[in-house]
């Protein structure tokens, strides 16, 4: 079936060090998904961090970027230079169908400290 | 940014009982979704709702449950009766067009049943 899967947390990083939070995907029911992350933050809701719907593109916001890589069937989260605002949970999804359903990894807890 | 307001964010029931949770989606939007998240594991897609019907819906999305909005007014997810295996966190969601490459999401209801 469809799945995502993530690196477990929780993580805990040195602010100023580079972060990665791997994540692949099996995607049996769309040859192409549109992947994503999402993010979210102590006491508010998941919203979207970046997003690639081409294989082989990448997606960056906010200092973070993924690439989309259909061989690996990949799409790892990094930042070079962590800052304590990035303290959230990290969520990697595939999108699937025409109604934009979405699946989701467990998600991964990242603590940035001082 | 776009907001989705779910009310309210925490409840509790006795098993058995019946639940509505509320979701006020993005006010342009068209496309409504529920997702749950029971504690510790993945966020999983429950159901999906266009213009007054229900689009897909997972093997979690039981008899019980049931969907609508009437009227242009609140989204809403009824269980009825609740068991105590529905206790979790239920995310409401949506999006202005089909295919959309961004969901936006409530900040979740976590239901308790007892």
């Amino acid at each position: 079936g469809d799945s995502v899967t993530q690196t477990e947390g929780p993580v805990t990083v040195s602010e100023s060090e580079s972060l990665i939070i791997n994540c692949t995907y099996s995607a049996t029911s769309i040859a192409y998904p549109n992947l994503f992350w999402y993010v979210r933050y102590p006491g508010e809701g998941l919203q979207l961090l970046l997003k690639v719907i081409t294989a082989g593109q990448k997606g960056s916001s906010r200092g973070f970027e993924a690439t989309y890589n259909k061989e690996t069937t990949s799409f790892h989260l990094q930042k070079a230079s962590v800052q304590e605002s990035d303290s959230a949970v990290y969520y990697c999804a595939l999108g699937l169908s025409s109604f934009s359903k979405l699946v989701f990894g467990q998600g991964t807890s990242l603590s940035v400290v001082p | 940014g776009p907001k989705v307001l779910q009310i309210p964010s925490h409840q509790i029931i006795d098993m058995g009982q019946m639940v509505t949770l509320n979701c006020d989606p993005v006010s342009n939007h068209l496309y409504f979704y529920w997702y749950k998240q029971i504690l510790g594991q993945q966020m999983e897609f429950l159901v999906n709702f266009y213009n007054g019907k229900v689009m897909e819906k997972s093997k979690l999305f039981k008899d019980q449950f049931s969907v609508e909005r009437p009227d242009g007014s609140y989204f809403t997810l009824k269980i009825q009766p609740t068991a105590l295996e529905d206790s979790a966190v239920y995310f409401c969601a949506s999006s202005f067009i089909q295919g959309a490459t961004e969901v936006f999401f409530g900040k979740g209801t976590r239901l308790t049943v007892v």
